[in-house]
């Protein structure tokens, strides 16, 4: 079992609909990043968590540290929305090392 | 403009014929690291740095060496390339832990 599970693996939406990726990890943490990976390859960094929950425009994301759970949340999404999103977790005994999910890959259609 | 700068973007090289990917970071960040990417495997660190002369060991070290002389770059070295290392390359940069990362554009090696 990897220690950082992301759900769905794809998602298709329509534009305008709400959309939410999901990611567990089996660890004890001391952050949790979301990153989008754009069609290109290129790699953004949307969020870091440690607790609570952060919003950016269109998109929100919230950690659980007790579940071990974190969502990434897009309102109203868009075709430009398309891309991979993947969640990494820097865990409490594994230094400086980060962990990813294989990603989301996320279709809007318009 | 802040960026992380790879070179170089796409390399196909032979096996056992050494080289080098540069990575530059021009935001004054301590932490820098290298990640590969594979179908079906997704990111997996291969070395990260601390600071200048702080280097360890990621998830994937085997068949790398980096070195940190300066705070701005961060070279991954292929010291004899094999075709098991044909992947995608990034490298990012990061303030400290609180902060997010800065990735390069990438760099697709295949090694034939």
């Amino acid at each position: 079992k990897n220690e950082v599970e992301q759900s769905p693996q794809n998602l298709t939406a329509q534009e305008g609909e709400f959309i939410t990726i999901n990611c567990s990890y089996s660890v004890g943490i001391s952050a949790l990043h979301w990153l989008q990976q754009h069609p290109g390859g290129g790699i953004v960094s949307l969020f870091m968590l440690s607790s609570g929950k952060k919003k950016h425009g269109r998109l929100i994301a919230t950690i659980n540290i007790q579940e071990k759970h974190s969502s990434l949340h897009i309102t109203a999404s868009h075709p430009r929305d398309s891309a991979v999103y993947i969640c990494a977790v820097r865990s409490e005994t594994s230094g400086s090392r980060l962990t990813f999910g294989e990603g989301t890959q996320l279709t809007v259609n318009p | 403009e802040a960026q992380v700068t790879q070179n170089p973007r796409y390399l196909i090289t032979v096996t056992g014929k050494k080289l080098t990917v540069t990575c530059s970071q021009n935001m004054n960040h301590e932490y820098m690291s290298w990640y590969r990417q594979d179908p079906g495997l997704g990111l997996r660190q291969i070395y990260y740095s601390m600071n200048v002369e702080v280097t360890d060991k990621g998830d994937v070290p085997e068949g790398y060496k980096v070195s940190r002389k300066e705070k701005r770059n961060f070279p991954l070295i292929l010291e004899s390339p094999s075709p098991n290392q044909t992947s995608l390359y990034f490298c990012a940069s990061t303030r400290t832990w609180g902060y997010g990362y800065t990735f390069g554009s990438g760099t697709r090696l295949t090694v034939v």
